[in-house]
């Protein structure tokens, strides 16, 4: 494994719908972020865990939200009672604590809520 | 409120041209500032990363400056290719957050015509 995995790549559902997409990141990186990114925009911070601990939180990430990393090593992201306002790409990203800081991005997922 | 704005929003070029694209940012106090490369329907890579005492970093043909004092980046992209076409995105990290919440531009749009 050399990158930041994310599944599924696509996933369309029905408004109302609830749905989780998961993030396995570069196994050595400990800090974990989940961002959005909607059509023409650059992405946007929704939140990042150090380990499991999840250490901050967009104010975008409203109660139907949650994000987990159970044991410290993959995440999950569930929107519950999706709209269609919840369409976009979720893009998931891992680092390792040094100096850098350099985030590696995985591929994303495209969420289509109809 | 700390934001980071791209200019010009979208550019097309004939190949084998240069081209300069332009970020400000407000954010203070500032850390660190990256520029990623953005493919479409794909996660972003990073081009350079620019601490505040760096004013200049080379990524082969791409070139980044940095004026902490102006606040204002410029990404230059010598001799381009088909390639390079893609959305690049000026991201910016305050101290406090330096391993945590990233804030993105709204990316330029560059087209590379043969």
């Amino acid at each position: 494994d050399t990158g930041v995995s994310q599944d599924p790549r696509h996933k369309i559902t029905k408004r109302g719908q609830n749905v989780t997409f998961r993030c396995d990141p570069i196994s050595e990186h400990n800090r974990l972020y989940w961002y959005r990114q909607t059509l023409g925009q650059g992405p946007e911070f929704l939140t990042y865990f150090q380990n499991e601990a999840q250490l901050e939180k967009s104010r975008l990430l409203s109660d139907r939200f949650s994000a987990e990393r159970p044991k410290g090593s993959f995440s999950t992201l569930e929107i519950q009672r999706t709209e269609q306002g919840d369409s976009a790409m979720y893009l998931c990203a891992s680092s390792s604590a040094g100096t850098s800081y350099e985030q590696y991005f995985g591929p994303g997922t495209r969420l289509t809520v109809t | 409120k700390n934001q980071v704005e791209q200019s010009p929003q979208s550019l097309i070029i004939l190949e084998g041209k240069n081209c300069t694209l332009q970020c400000n940012y407000t954010v203070s106090p500032f850390s660190n500032l990256r520029w990623y490369k953005q493919d479409t329907g794909r996660g972003p890579v990073s081009l350079t990363i620019m601490t505040f005492s760096e004013n200049t970093k080379s990524n082969g043909r791409y070139t980044a400056t940095l004026d902490a004092d102006t606040k204002q980046s410029s990404l230059h992209i010598t001799a381009s290719q088909l390639s390079d076409s893609a959305s690049y995105i000026c991201v910016v990290s305050d101290f406090y957050n330096q391993g945590g919440k990233l804030i993105f531009g709204q990316g330029t749009e560059l087209s590379v015509k043969p």
